[in-house]
């Protein structure tokens, strides 16, 4: 069936340090795949997407890279900062039996990220 | 303001004491959702809705009822409270595209104790 696995957590790192979240996904077609954030005390906006294989999201400095081959979006940036500390979220919107019945965003558990100045 | 609306923030109320999660966008979107967040769990969707008067359940609707008579408005109602519903809720709002590309909206989570 349907399902996305996400790199658990928590993850802890210095101010400066690359940061890779990875996220694969099994499902049906090709999923439009999307990474939404969560920062304390808030609900969950969204960070980047790609709705088509080899696309490439990015939002403030974080990139993630459609790959159908392995059907995973990894998250990454090369320098992360106190402020990116926050609770991030893989959700590929995958199909059920019928386009307007059962589809939906399927998230991941999260992954918690605390960065250390 | 675009945004997403729920209330209240925080409730502790009662096992089997009635209660309604009020959500409201003002985005004339037409598809709205309700997920609840716990440890370990992620976010799992509860039911969800299309448009005026189309709701259909989620991966957890037990427990849960909801209706959709404005398309503004997605309340969540627990008709008899169990301790096992203690959570954090969300709300979310987007319109409808083909391949599911359209972003989520989320409001800013009701968190509900049920003793």
């Amino acid at each position: 069936g349907n399902s996305v696995t996400q790199m658990e957590g928590p993850v802890t790192l210095s101010e400066e340090a690359f940061l890779t979240i990875n996220c694969t996904y099994t499902a049906t077609g090709y999923p439009s795949l999307f990474w939404y954030v969560q920062y304390p005390g808030e609900g969950l906006q969204l960070l980047l997407k790609a709705t088509k294989a080899d696309d490439k999201g990015s939002n403030k400095g974080f990139e993630a890279t459609y790959r159908k081959e392995t059907t995973s979006f990894h998250l990454e940036k090369g320098s992360v900062q106190v402020s990116d500390s926050a609770v991030y979220f893989c959700a590929p919107f995958l199909w059920g039996r019928e386009e307007t019945s059962g589809s939906r965003l399927t998230f991941g558990e999260g992954t918690q990220l605390t960065v250390n100045p | 303001e675009a945004q997403v609306t729920q209330n209240p923030r925080y409730l502790i109320t009662v096992t089997g004491k009635k209660l309604t999660v009020t959500c409201s966008q003002n985005m004339n979107h037409e598809y709205m959702s309700w997920y609840r967040q716990d440890p370990g769990l992620g976010l799992r969707q509860i039911y969800y809705s299309m448009n005026v008067e189309v709701t259909d359940k989620g991966d957890v609707p037990e427990g849960y009822k909801v209706s959709r008579k404005e398309k503004r408005n997605f309340p969540l109602i627990l008709e008899s409270p169990s301790p096992n519903q203690t959570s954090l809720y969300f709300c979310a709002s987007s319109l409808i595209a083909a391949g599911g590309r359209e972003t989520q909206y989320f409001g800013p989570g009701t968190r509900l104790l049920v003793l």
